[in-house]
């Protein structure tokens, strides 16, 4: 069954500090894509990143990163120098190429962060 | 901004009435999904609609019913509404299947 976890419900940090909001997943299909999106207050769902089953590399963008290990089921996300505009809501979510193309998400990881 | 606009921002009902919510997708975009997004939660698929057919439904009654026009824009229409209906109702739009999903602002939705 398809499953997304993301254990952390909510997480607090001051300014400048590093955070990293961990995402789980479950899924049988060998072809699937990862997804990272951001909501903030305001509702709307902003997309972050795509990661495809094949393409483990990690990727940087800015102050964000992903992690990507099919090992572990994980595709964790990384703020670095985080700022009081990262506060929001962030999903991680799966798609799976054998299934409709719909979006599981996980539960969210609520970020403030304080001055 | 992505693009996605959706309408109305707000809404009222009581139990039992029925509810159209509409939402404009993206330029060059024929591909539609519905979420809801329950206050505390992830958003859950409701359906989603390629080139004006259902591609797919997900664990929603048949109240929950949809349209895509041939602008690509789409409907979600709930009927015999029920509290729990209460929800952040998100609509995504995106190139094709398996693209990346762009979202719009959402229609809050309240049942009294």
């Amino acid at each position: 069954a398809q499953k997304v976890t993301q254990a952390q419900t909510e997480i607090s940090v001051v300014e400048k500090e590093d955070v990293t909001l961990d995402c789980v997943y479950e899924t049988r299909d060998t072809t699937y894509y990862l997804f990272w999106y951001k909501q903030p207050p305001s509702g709307e769902l902003v997309f972050l990143i795509r990661r495809n089953s094949f393409d483990e590399q990690n990727e940087i963008s800015g102050r964000y990163s992903w992690n990507f290990q099919k090992s572990t089921s994980s595709f964790n996300f990384t703020i670095t120098a985080s700022q009081v505009v990262d506060s929001a809501v962030y999903f991680c979510a799966l798609s799976e190429v054998r299934n409709t193309d719909k979006l599981i998400f996980g539960t969210g990881t609520r970020l403030q962060v304080f001055p | 901004e992505t693009g996605v606009t959706q309408s109305p921002t707000h809404l009222i009902k009581t139990r039992g009435q029925q509810v159209t919510l509409r939402c404009s997708s993206q330029s060059g975009h024929n591909t539609v999904s519905w979420y809801q997004q329950a206050l505390g939660q992830g958003p859950q698929f409701i359906f989603q609609y390629y080139r004006e057919e259902e591609n797919g439904r997900g664990n929603f009654p048949p109240r929950f019913s949809g349209l895509q026009f041939p602008n690509y824009s789409s409907e979600l229409n709930v009927n015999a509404l029920e509290l729990d209906d209460s929800a952040l109702y998100l609509c995504a739009s995106s190139r094709g299947l398996w693209d990346e999903q762009f979202f719009g602002p959402g229609t809050r939705l309240t049942v009294l």
